[in-house]
């Protein structure tokens, strides 16, 4: 089955700064890759995802790649705000008939004022 | 159109019990998952289903839990005769399809 690791487990980040998460996945077979957001004591929430034929994608200042050859994904988050401090996690997802997700252990990222 | 929901939000049982966690999909969502999180960790696939069929139940533990999703209703999640490592916080996702998944809030499950 699939096992996706994900680094670094805490991310302390100036506000303003940028902050990257990194992903490794295992099995070559998945073929889409959300990232997920939880602030402390709420649900996960979508905030990007990518599939295997794109190499990477962007919406304002949240942005993904993959790199298929390496099984890595990344999230990059650019002028980071307070508001930014929360849990991410990243998923993937194998190209079968399950549809489940395997997450990361997931990053603890807070952004100081 | 209103997201996943989950009752309840907070549920408490003792030792042996019975807990039962109701998820509704979003309206036009077929497929529904359940996952567990534990306090500071990922969350873990527990199942899959469509409705009245179990399609993918890899993650869940062979002996008391059980799943379903009837034709009418919510899909339920079944802990039986509960012990204290059973404690954590439920998700049901759903999703139209083999798409992206949408989270409902969650139940606590506190064992006593």
């Amino acid at each position: 089955g699939e096992n996706v690791e994900q680094h670094p487990s805490t991310l302390s980040v100036q506000e303003g700064d940028s902050a990257v998460i990194k992903c490794t996945y295992s099995d070559s077979a998945s073929n889409y890759f959300p990232w997920y957001k939880q602030e402390l004591g709420k649900r996960p929430q979508l905030i990007i995802d990518i599939r295997s034929n794109v190499g990477e994608k962007k919406d304002q200042r949240i942005a993904v790649t993959l790199n298929k050859t390496a099984k890595h994904f990344s999230l990059h988050i650019t002028e980071t705000q307070p508001e930014d401090s929360a849990v991410y996690f990243c998923a993937a997802r194998e190209n079968n008939a399950g549809n489940m997700l395997t997450f990361g252990g997931g990053t603890r990222l807070m952004v100081k004022p | 159109n209103a997201g996943v929901m989950q009752n309840p939000r907070h549920l408490v049982r003792r030792r042996g019990q019975e807990a039962r966690l109701r998820c509704s999909p979003m309206k036009g969502h077929s497929h529904v998952y359940w996952y567990r999180q534990l306090p500071e960790e990922g969350l873990k696939f527990m199942v899959y289903l469509q409705k009245e069929n179990i399609i993918d139940e890899s993650g869940m533990p062979k002996e008391r839990f059980s799943a379903e999703f009837p034709k009418e209703g919510p899909s339920i999640l079944r802990i039986q005769q509960v012990v204290r490592g059973d404690s954590a916080a439920y998700f049901c996702a759903s999703s139209p399809g083999q798409s992206e998944q949408f989270f409902g809030p969650g139940t606590r499950l506190t064992v006593l």
